[in-house]
């Protein structure tokens, strides 16, 4: 399969710490980027390649790959980091683009 | 700083041709890839197709039959054409920039149209 499959939601309490999985086997190869969606608003970039946040992103936000799986982890989770979640990379062809189906996190 | 501008008609009739039109300012345009990515609502991202810093295109396979992504150097714009259209591709259209052909990221994107397909 050259997809990306993500947990439909997770919840985490305010200040605590998530982590959203991604897999597939394009990870193997592949870096995993990671955006960040909030309603009514276009993606932005939170994370890519190894572990690089993009200029302005807080450095709570970081990530990991293992094997087929990238994780993105939100240590001590703010209010404002209630969004959709997607993963993103070149499937295993290296011709194509691809999205994981996305991770609603609520911060309770 | 990098600015994505995109442009086009948002309401379709069934059969009808979607064509959209996104305009680069800000930066260069050679040596990246240009996506369009669309998200239905209430659901989530899907990648329509790229052209390439080497001038090729590559296309979702769900859509290649009836997707065409080309580009205009001279103007610093690419664009998307969508033919027969269906209330299925109704769905908020955005432009982006795949930084790097490999690891990307998407870091540049457009502010989305919205486009609805209804008879």
């Amino acid at each position: 399969s050259s997809g990306l499959t993500q947990d439909p939601a997770v919840t985490v309490a305010l200040g605590q710490t998530v982590r959203i999985t991604c897999q597939g086997d394009s990870l193997r190869r592949y870096h995993a980027s990671w955006y960040q969606q909030k309603p009514g608003q276009a993606p932005i970039c939170v994370l890519h390649g190894e572990n690089h946040r993009p200029s302005g992103i807080p450095a709570r936000f970081s990530g990991s790959k293992s094997g087929n799986t990238a994780s993105l982890t939100i240590t001590a989770t703010q209010a404002e980091d209630e969004a959709d979640y997607y993963c993103n990379s070149r499937d295993s062809s290296g011709f194509l683009l691809v999205f994981g189906s996305g991770t609603k996190v609520t911060v309770l | 700083q990098v600015r994505l501008q995109q442009w086009g008609a948002g309401v379709l009739k069934p059969s009808e041709t979607l064509s959209l039109t996104c305009a680069v300012y800000g930066g260069s345009f050679s040596g990246y890839q240009w996506s369009w990515v669309r998200q239905p609502p209430g659901k989530g991202l899907e990648w329509i197709g790229e052209v390439n810093q080497s001038g090729g295109a590559n296309y979702n396979p769900s859509l290649k039959s009836r997707v065409t992504i080309s580009e205009d150097t001279s103007k610093n714009q690419f664009s998307l054409k969508l033919t027969s259209v269906t209330a299925a591709d109704t769905a908020v259209y955005y432009c982006a920039r795949f930084y790097d052909y490999w690891s990307g990221p998407f870091d540049y994107w457009g502010q989305g149209t919205p486009v609805t397909v209804s008879s």
